[in-house]
This record gives C-alpha cells, sequence and structure tokens, in this order.
C-alpha cells in the first residue's frame, strides 16, 4: 500500500517569500506530525493532529508557522516570510493510533527540503 | 529540560556486533523508541520499549532501563546496509515524542 507522501521534495525559496508544504498521510491514520530536520539532528517536533483537530502546536517556532489538516487527511504547512534559519527538512509521520495509546510507530515520509536563500 | 544522548558517530566491522547506547532525562516517560535513518531518506520504524529488559528482532535487540534512564540497540551480524543514523526517542508524559541527535553508525568491510 502507498506510504506517506510528501511534496514537493526539494523547494528553494528567496527569503520573504510564502511556501506551502503538502503532507499524504497513510489512509485512514488518526495522528499525523510535522517535524522540521537540521542537517545531522534529529527530528524537532513542530506540531501534531489528531484527525482534523490540531492538538499540539507547541513546537511551532514562530507565528510564521501555521499547519491544517481541515478534513482529518491531508495536511499542509504553511510558512510566512520564510528566513534563512528555516532552511531544513521538513518530515511529516502519520500514525494509525492516537499518541497516547500505548505501542505506536509513527511511519515517515521522505521529507521536504526547503532552502530558502 | 528534556535531553536524549548518544554518542554522534560510531564504526563498527562487517559481520561483527555493535552496541548504540541512549541516556535520557526527560519529563515523565511513556515509551523508547530506536528509528534508523538512511542519508537523504525518512526514519524507519526499528523497535519499541516500555517495559525493562531486552526486546528482540532478529539481527536488531533492544534494551531499556528505567531507573537509569538507559537503553542500547544492538546489531548483530552488520552487513553494509545496516550503515546508517540510529535515532533514539522518548515518549514524555505529554506523549509527545523526544528525539536524540542520532547515530551515525559506518560499516567497513
Amino acid at each position: 500500500g502507498a506510504g506517506v507522501s510528501q511534496s514537493p521534495r526539494y523547494k528553494v525559496a528567496k527569503r520573504g517569500q510564502d511556501v506551502a508544504l503538502r503532507c499524504d498521510p497513510i489512509s485512514g491514520h488518526v495522528s499525523l506530525f510535522w517535524y522540521q530536520q537540521a542537517l545531522g539532528q534529529g527530528p524537532e517536533f513542530l506540531t501534531y493532529f489528531q484527525n482534523e483537530a490540531q492538538l499540539d502546536k507547541s513546537g511551532l517556532p514562530s507565528d510564521r508557522f501555521f499547519a491544517e489538516r481541515p478534513e482529518g487527511s491531508v495536511s499542509t504547512l504553511k510558512i510566512q516570510r520564510t528566513q534563512q534559519e528555516d532552511s531544513a527538512v521538513y518530515l511529516c509521520a502519520s500514525s494509525l493510533a492516537s499518541s497516547s495509546e500505548v505501542a505506536y510507530e509513527q511511519y515517515f515520509g521522505p521529507g521536504t527540503r526547503l532552502t530558502v536563500t | 529540560g528534556q535531553n536524549i544522548d548518544q554518542p554522534t558517530e560510531m564504526t563498527a566491522t562487517e559481520g561483527a556486533i555493535v552496541q548504540i547506547n541512549c541516556t535520557y532525562q526527560t519529563s515523565g516517560f511513556n515509551g523508547l523508541f530506536w528509528y534508523q535513518q538512511h542519508a537523504g531518506e525518512a526514519p524507519t520504524f526499528l523497535s519499541y520499549n516500555v517495559l525493562d529488559g531486552l526486546e528482540e528482532k532478529g539481527r536488531f535487540s533492544s534494551f531499556l532501563s528505567r531507573s537509569k534512564g538507559y537503553s542500547y540497540l544492538l546489531l548483530k551480524e552488520l552487513q553494509m546496509k545496516d550503515s546508517a543514523s540510529y535515532l533514539c526517542a522518548v515518549r514524555d508524559e505529554d506523549y509527545q515524542l523526544i528525539w536524540g541527535a542520532g547515530t551515525k553508525l559506518i560499516i567497513k568491510p
């Protein structure tokens, strides 16, 4: 079956430009996560959705970052007025279970590599 | 603050055994995960520990000691394809995953 897909795979944006990153989770997966991963580092949590509800957005670094999942499936991460420090790989992950259930694993998409020039 | 510590890099020989350690200090504990990440690719799930002890899955095993805030991932019969980064992640009291920076494992023939 299809895994998690993300688009675009690569995005180059000029500083100040707005970008939108898309995530298509595995069908039927309740939970969806966005992470930011810098080179040589582990993923850093950005935000979490359970179905269409954004339950945790504590990791979003500034109010320039906004995420939505209006119908509980596809999600979009939007970054307004991009800055150079936003350059990173943005990973999306989905899970069949909610985050508080005992043993759940997250399935990751291939990521979007964002470069802000 | 919350902290996950792993060695930055390790080198091992094809066919050998390697142990990758992870120590953690988190607000609460609701399980520990190991993921494998090849360069330029997404992390893939390897193992999950929530109780103390050893979980074995083929060539890979993962151990947890909650009292010591310690886990290790043991890889046996190393193959060249095992060259990757290995990420340790702990689920805290808010059920949020806290990730280590990863251990880059280099396998030499």
